[in-house]
Formats: structure tokens, C-alpha cells, sequence
């Protein structure tokens, strides 16, 4: 079985200080990982994914994810953050690269920059 | 990127009615969707996985009878909360993906 774990509820940044959200995962065989984000009462917004190749992923906004096999993190991070980067964030998985596959998401850390 | 539309945004429904809400993907074909619930402060739990032409896949715990799934065309998936209770507000989000799962913009239901 798949899973997630993202460690902290919440990480608080001052702006224009980089940022680093942390997951780590659990899967058989190879992951597939994704980082969403997510706005009071919005649906999720895609950020970047990790399915194979260079182990640094960049995204949307200026955000990154490394990927490192040995242990078995994904972190999200960004150089630089903004005010407007406060939102909820959510670490995901899924257990074969097929539009059938389940995605199963972290607990979710809330990021909050402070001015 | 690839959009989902979910519908209603927001619904407010009497104790003992159903609840239909909808989700279609605009722009591709999803032979599969994915149904999410997310209470308060809290993560997304998987309620179902929508498998167009066929029965839905439920997640362990979640009452089939109550949250009815169906998925008649590649392109919509709906939702319908049965007799609905109080403990079932909250928040309903459906994706469809293709490599990565795009999401609708949720739906917040509160039972009065």
C-alpha cells in the first residue's frame, strides 16, 4: 500500500526567505509524486510531479521539488517566498503512472508568510 | 492545464433529501474519476473511484447505499448524497486525470 507523511501542520516563513515543505513516501515499486495546492475553499491546483528522470522537478510559481530514492523525500521548495504563497499544501502519491491509479495525499502543511 | 468543472459550488440541502452534485472534465476524455472528501483543517480522503460504464470502487468505510456514483459518459461523473444527514456536510471534491489528476472546485455541502 501507498502513503504519505507530511510532518509538519504548519511552516511559517518570513517573505523572501526560502521555504522548504517536507514528505516523504511509501510505495512499492517506483513513485509517482505530486505536490498540489490548495486556496480557502478552492479545489487542489497542480504545482509539479515527479515521475522519472532528474531528481530536481521545477513548477508552477517558482516552486521545486527534489526527489531523493534513498530517502525517500520529496520535499517542496522555493528560493524566494511570497505573502501570496500562503495556502495549504498537499504531498501526494500514486502507485503506478495510470490515469486509473488512485492518488493518495498527505495530510496537508499549511504555509503561512508573514510580511 | 486540463479543467474539471464541478457543480454547485455550494449547496444547502434539508436533513432526509438527496444531494446530486456533478463532475465533468472539459477538455479530455476520463474513463476514471475520483471522488474526495475533505473535512475542516483536514486532508482529502478517497471516497470512490468512478469508473465510467461500470460500478464504482468504494473505499473501505464509505456506505455505497449513501453515496451513490455514476458514471455514464467519459466526460461526467455525479455524486448523490442519499438521505442526507447533518454529519455529512462538508467539503466534496472530484478529479479526473490523465498523468496527474486535475481537480474540480469542490463543493460545500451543508445539511440543515
Amino acid at each position: 500500500a501507498q502513503s504519505v507523511a507530511q510532518p509538519e501542520d504548519q511552516v511559517n516563513v518570513a517573505e523572501g526567505n526560502p521555504l522548504t515543505v517536507k514528505c516523504t513516501y511509501s510505495v512499492s515499486g517506483n513513485p509517482y509524486l505530486f505536490w498540489y495546492v490548495q486556496y480557502p475553499n478552492r479545489g487542489l491546483q497542480f504545482l509539479l510531479k515527479y515521475i522519472t528522470g532528474d531528481n530536481l522537478v521545477k513548477g508552477s510559481y517558482g516552486f521545486e521539488a527534489e526527489f531523493n530514492k534513498s530517502q525517500t523525500s520529496f520535499h517542496l521548495k522555493k528560493p524566494s517566498a511570497l505573502v501570496s504563497d500562503s495556502a495549504l499544501y498537499f504531498c501526494a502519491v500514486r502507485g503506478t503512472y495510470s490515469s486509473a491509479s488512485k492518488i493518495i495525499f498527505g495530510s496537508g502543511t499549511r504555509l503561512s508568510i508573514r510580511p | 492545464g486540463a479543467v474539471v468543472s464541478q457543480h454547485p459550488s455550494r449547496v444547502i440541502c434539508k436533513s432526509g433529501t438527496s444531494v446530486k452534485i456533478e463532475c465533468r472534465s472539459l477538455d479530455f476524455q476520463a474513463t476514471t474519476m475520483f471522488w474526495y472528501r475533505q473535512f475542516p483543517k483536514q486532508s482529502l480522503m478517497l471516497m470512490a473511484t468512478s469508473n465510467e460504464g461500470s460500478k464504482a470502487t468504494y473505499e473501505q468505510g464509505v456506505e455505497k447505499d449513501k453515496f451513490l456514483i455514476n458514471h455514464a459518459s467519459l466526460t461526467l461523473s455525479t455524486l448523490t448524497v442519499t438521505s442526507a444527514h447533518p454529519e455529512d456536510s462538508s467539503f466534496y471534491i472530484c478529479s479526473a486525470s490523465s498523468t496527474e489528476a486535475f481537480f474540480g472546485q469542490g463543493t460545500r455541502l451543508t445539511v440543515v
